[in-house]
């Protein structure tokens, strides 16, 4: 089965530094999906970004990015520039290339400090 | 209107009670689902569909049961409810179509938060 680990339960950053949140997981598939999702305190689920493993490039989405490391299992989330408007949980997820189901971390709260 | 709308939003209930969890979505996706979130825990799966017929188990079904009336609706039952069935619960859909801007991504309701007394 997939895993997906978030190893930070918590993390915080000034506005308009940059944060990097981590992710890892474990799969032996080679085709898939990863995903950050936010949820804020509305506990609305939004995607943030997305990236296909097939794909070298790491996607980015204004001012998030990702470092995937196919390799390693990584998919790490950068947030340049950060606002309060940031301040959520941020969820990581794995999905297989059939698209099956979502596998998701269990979240990094973050907190976006004036 | 929201494209995945979950009733109810916030329910409080007793043990043993039966208790159903309704989605409806006007995306005409084929694929729906339903996660339930605990802190600490991430979100897991506890049943998928990807079409009228066909229903599978995830992660956590033990506990619940699904119906999916229509290809716009897909409902969650605990048929007993129990203390440890306290979470927030999500329905998911999906339109799983190869090489698209969406592939793979879900799109979420507001959640139902329930609460076993």
């Amino acid at each position: 089965a997939q895993t997906v680990t978030q190893s930070q339960p918590e993390m915080s950053v000034q506005e308009a530094e940059t944060v990097t949140l981590s992710c890892t997981y474990d799969t032996s598939e080679s085709n898939y999906y990863l995903f950050w999702y936010k949820q804020p305190p509305s506990r609305q689920m939004i995607l943030v970004i997305r990236q296909e493993a097939y794909k070298q490039q790491n996607a980015t989405e204004n001012r998030f990015s990702v470092n995937f490391q196919k390799a390693a299992k990584s998919f790490s989330l950068k947030i340049s520039d950060s606002q309060l408007g940031d301040t959520a949980m941020y969820f990581c997820a794995f999905m297989k290339g059939m698209g099956n189901d979502m596998r998701f971390g269990a979240g990094t709260r973050l907190t976006v400090k004036p | 209107d929201a494209d995945v709308t979950q009733t109810p939003r916030n329910r409080i209930t007793k043990t043993g009670k039966r208790i159903m969890l309704e989605c409806s979505q006007t995306k005409g996706h084929d694929r729906m689902y339903w996660y339930r979130q605990d802190p600490g825990l991430g979100l897991r799966l506890i049943y998928y569909s990807f079409d009228v017929k066909d229903i599978n188990k995830g992660e956590i079904s033990d506990g619940y049961s699904v119906s999916r009336q229509a290809q716009a609706k897909f409902s969650l039952s605990l048929e007993s409810a129990i203390p440890n069935q306290t979470a927030l619960y999500f329905c998911a859909t999906s339109d799983f179509q190869w090489g698209t801007a969406h592939t793979g991504e879900l799109f979420f309701g507001e959640g139902s938060r329930l609460t076993v007394l």
